[in-house]
């Protein structure tokens, strides 16, 4: 079962522009890891937040995380068409290494 | 390219028939898993072996077998599926922290099966 939810759904967005997507979830976490996925593809690992943190960057991506509303964000600057992919969120407990995923965000990049 | 392999890209079944599937990753990692995911959905947990033992069993059918002969190798054995199962299949690893789920995980580029 999906321990989030991703918002939005879809995302179409112009070359250059910021594209910001959203993640909550249920219960307690470990960490939060964001992945993206290609057309086709396997996941790729982003990021990753432990539950500690509060905002992380890595590029052209930054992530944050509020434990007390349980959410976290992704966001792309000066995106490109290469961008276009499925974003998700997964989460982790404290037992088993054992994650779950939002239900993504589907981001397109138009030239 | 990536770091973790995964035979065939492809899969065409029927119902009686038996196939596997194989991961291979040479990173040095301990924990190994399987996930299956349908078009335009998250993918979802099956099987989470530690140190070539299997951990995790998300009350997955018994016609879906795993087999991890070694920590570089993961097998998942197919036999009997139903149209339902068909999907794509990811193997992924990761290092392995005694189960605590702080490492990144590592994904093949999946098996697409399709279950006539």
């Amino acid at each position: 079962s999906q321990q989030g939810e991703e918002d939005p759904q879809a995302l179409s967005i112009q070359e250059g522009e910021n594209a910001t997507m959203n993640c909550s979830y249920k219960t307690s976490i470990n960490n939060l890891q964001w992945y993206r996925q290609n057309s086709g593809r396997g996941l790729v690992h982003l990021i990753l937040i432990r539950s500690n943190e509060r905002e992380k960057h890595s590029g052209r991506l930054r992530v944050t995380l509020d434990t007390s509303k349980k959410s976290s964000s992704l966001l792309i600057t000066a995106s490109r068409a290469a961008d276009t992919a499925s974003y998700f969120c997964a989460t982790s407990r404290a037992a088993g290494n054992k994650l779950t995923f939002g239900g993504g965000t589907r981001v397109l990049v138009k030239p | 390219d990536t770091e973790v392999t995964q035979t065939p890209k492809h899969l065409v079944m029927g119902m009686t028939n038996k196939k596997s599937l194989k991961c291979e990753q040479h990173m040095g990692h301990r924990a190994m898993y399987w996930y299956k995911q349908k078009a335009k959905k998250p993918p979802e947990l099956m099987f989470v072996y530690s140190y070539e033992k299997l951990s995790i069993n998300e009350s997955v059918p018994s016609r879906f077998s795993p087999e991890c002969p070694n920590s570089s190798l993961l097998n998942l054995h197919l036999h009997a599926l139903q149209p339902e199962d068909s999907a794509l299949y990811l193997c992924a690893s990761s290092q392995d922290e005694g189960g605590r789920g702080n490492q990144p995980q590592h994904f093949g580029d999946g098996t697409r099966l399709s279950i006539l």
